[in-house]
């Protein structure tokens, strides 16, 4: 059963930063694009950002770029988005998918001050 | 950015019956590969989303067959054949054909 288990949420003032990580297991890591998308309490869903299978091309939303950084670790089968400079807005659960594949449950990072 | 925009924004339907959600974007979907990178997904209250449907039509593994997709270019369509108690939650298109990836503001399904 293929997993995707993102970690690494929590509560952090206006500025500061976090790194999320989504581990996966029990698929090829290394030959899918991964997502991160989130959902702010009570509204829809919105993407974040794309990696290819590689690593190589990285795409991102107008409302994170140059803030948020999407990488991968494809030995550890894990994919990480660096959040700096956060804002109240960026508050909501984060998920990461695999392209046209399955979902993880979510981290969520508040920020507040 | 490409708008998707989704039609009804709630459907009270009657469990037995069909259910029928349309997605409608702003621009093709068509990508320059041949390939129309729509996507349904399902969330479940209190549960995270979950893949229905991709490039229109595909089920995802171990969805039910009574979910279908069709459409084309700007218009799209999640058909439910017979609605079960499990299927209430909010639906969400997803276009994945050009960056920024755009989702439609979501349909909620309820039980009438």
């Amino acid at each position: 059963q293929m997993q995707l288990v993102e970690s690494g949420g929590g509560v952090v003032q206006p500025g500061g930063s976090l790194r999320l990580s989504c581990a996966a297991s029990e698929f090829t890591f290394r030959s899918y694009a991964m997502h991160w998308v989130r959902q702010a309490p009570g509204k829809g869903l919105e993407w974040v950002a794309i990696i290819s299978y590689d690593g190589a091309n990285k795409y991102y939303s107008d409302s994170v770029r140059g803030r948020f950084t999407i990488s991968r670790d494809n030995s550890k089968n894990t994919l990480y988005l660096q959040m700096n400079n956060l804002r109240i807005e960026d508050t909501a659960v984060y998920y990461c998918a695999k392209r046209d594949g399955d979902w993880g449950q979510g981290t969520l990072v508040t920020v507040s001050s | 950015d490409i708008v998707m925009t989704q039609t009804p924004l709630s459907s009270p339907v009657t469990l037995g019956q069909p259910a029928s959600i349309s997605c409608r974007s702003s621009q093709s979907l068509v990508h320059s590969d041949g390939n129309t990178y729509l996507s349904w997904l399902q969330q479940r209250p209190g549960q995270p989303p979950r893949l229905l449907i991709y490039k229109i039509s595909n089920r995802f593994s171990g969805v039910p067959d009574r979910f279908s997709g069709s459409g084309a270019g700007t218009d799209f369509t999640l058909k439910i054949s017979r609605v079960e108690p499990e299927d209430v939650g909010v639906y969400y298109c997803m276009q994945a054909s050009q960056f920024p990836h755009t989702f439609g503001q979501g349909t909620k399904l309820e039980i009438k």
